[in-house]
């Protein structure tokens, strides 16, 4: 049982190249979650999904797009890199029942260190 | 606006007890979660509070005033491995998690 797995590790973008964020879960869980977290702030939602085939903005969109075509697999495409994009980025999963109001913890990947420069 | 604040950083010995607080500000409210972070690494979960009172959970308990908005976590029998930051996140009205700038703790031997 892996978890959350996140690739790459590291990277370095130019600015205006695009990359793809890869995330995987193996839990079966049926919401994900990216996040990015800037030194000495709070994770900040970029997009999150509730399930296959649906996608929702968070609080920091702009610049980035998300996709979920299978329930284990949740990429995030950045398109036109800027140095305001240099971040660690999470991705992130969990359990929930919103119709039940049943909420449970969000399990989190190791993370991507990007730098664009 | 939708806000959390805990402290920056805060220092404890080694054996002690810390406590570390946290108020928070939501368009309405879920629960109120704690996680520990060590530096270079994920986020992992530590404890969930939805009603009011204290949960404990081994060397860790985290305690919730929903009128006072208000939140704390406990460490006791403090270990240089508890050396991390601690982020406090709060549910709001969309199932979203507002998230806390984080508490970096230190642990003096």
């Amino acid at each position: 049982n892996a978890g959350v797995t996140q690739t790459p590790k590291f990277r370095i973008l130019k600015i205006g190249q695009s990359m793809t964020l890869q995330c995987t879960q193996d839990m079966n869980h049926n919401y994900m979650y990216w996040y990015r977290q800037d030194p000495g702030m709070g994770l900040k939602l970029i997009y999150y999904s509730v399930g296959a085939g649906i996608t929702d903005k968070g609080e920091v969109p702009n610049g980035y797009n998300v996709s979920r075509s299978t329930t284990e697999d949740f990429p995030l495409r950045l398109e036109l890199a800027a140095p305001s994009q240099t971040s660690v980025y999470f991705c992130a999963s969990s359990y929930s029942r919103e119709s039940s109001g049943v909420f449970y913890e969000q399990y989190f990947g190791p993370g991507t260190r990007l730098t664009v420069t | 606006g939708q806000n959390i604040d805990q402290p920056t950083e805060m220092t404890a010995t080694e054996g002690a007890i810390v406590q570390i607080n946290c108020t928070y500000q939501t368009s309405g409210f879920n629960g109120l979660f704690w996680y520990q972070q060590h530096a270079g690494e994920a986020p992992t979960f530590l404890s969930y509070n939805v009603l009011d009172g204290l949960e404990e959970k081994g060397r860790f308990s985290s305690f919730l005033s929903r009128s006072k908005g208000y939140s704390y976590l406990l460490l006791k029998e403090l270990q240089m491995k508890d050396s991390a930051s601690y982020l406090c996140a709060a549910m709001d009205s969309n199932y979203q998690l507002i998230w806390g700038a984080g508490t970096k703790l230190i642990i003096k031997p």
